[in-house]
């Protein structure tokens, strides 16, 4: 089994800042890495597959980057609608999610 | 436009029984990988279970033996049949879509329905 282990565990952010999430995989995943976004009550939403790749309708502001084991996902400049949860899978292997990351008002 | 619908999910006793349902519209579940996936309350995500285009099926070792996966083609549902239900168990249950030719990530989710697993 991959555990994937995302940091920190929350992140405060002021808006219009930078915010850099990180996601660990136990071992190599290749770039078989996706980020979902989740709010409260809400499902989750994709946001990059293939560790890069923006989904459809996601904003440039978003990015992902990575491979093997390390990922980050950045939020370039935070938008009010952009504090939620961040989790991230692998799909190297069956699917295994990180634990999330909370990203939450300064 | 894709979409998900979840049903089925309530208050069920330890050792009991329940099916879960999710109702595609937008595009062909039979043409498609479809999981489910819960979310203990306050917890992160955990992969359940996926049926494949050709009708093989694949489950989480925590829930091999207990759950199952099928879906009927005429309904394009999808469903979850749940026995010997644990208190660990008690969770939101999304069904999910992987992309057609992609790896297993999900790129439609329902809201999905609550499983509470109490006596």
């Amino acid at each position: 089994e991959t555990v994937m282990t995302q940091s920190p565990a929350t992140l405060s952010v002021s808006p219009g800042e930078r915010a850099t999430l990180s996601c660990r995989a136990s071992q190599s995943v290749s770039r078989h890495l996706a980020w979902y976004q989740q709010k409260p009550g809400q499902a989750p939403r994709l946001l990059i597959y293939e560790a890069s790749t923006r989904a459809t309708g996601i904003p440039a502001r978003f990015s992902g980057s990575g491979s093997g084991t390390e990922f980050t996902l950045t939020i370039s400049s935070l938008q009010s609608e952009d504090f939620a949860v961040y989790f991230c899978q692998q799909y190297n292997s069956w699917p295994q999610f990180g634990q999330g990351t909370k990203v939450e008002i300064k | 436009e894709v979409q998900l619908v979840e049903s089925g999910g309530g208050l069920v006793q330890p050792g009991g029984s329940l099916r879960l349902s999710c109702a595609a519209s937008g595009f062909t579940v039979n043409s498609n990988y479809m999981s489910w996936v819960r979310q203990a309350p306050g917890k992160g995500l955990e992969w359940v279970s996926i049926i494949y285009s050709d009708g093989s099926t694949y489950y989480a070792d925590s829930v091999k033996g207990r759950l199952t996966i099928s879906r009927d083609n005429s309904k394009n549902t999808v469903y979850l049949q749940m026995n010997s239900l644990r208190a660990e168990d008690t969770a939101v249950y999304h069904c999910g879509k992987t992309p057609h030719g992609s790896g297993n990530y999900f790129d439609s989710w329902g809201q999905g329905t609550l499983v509470t697993v109490s006596s």
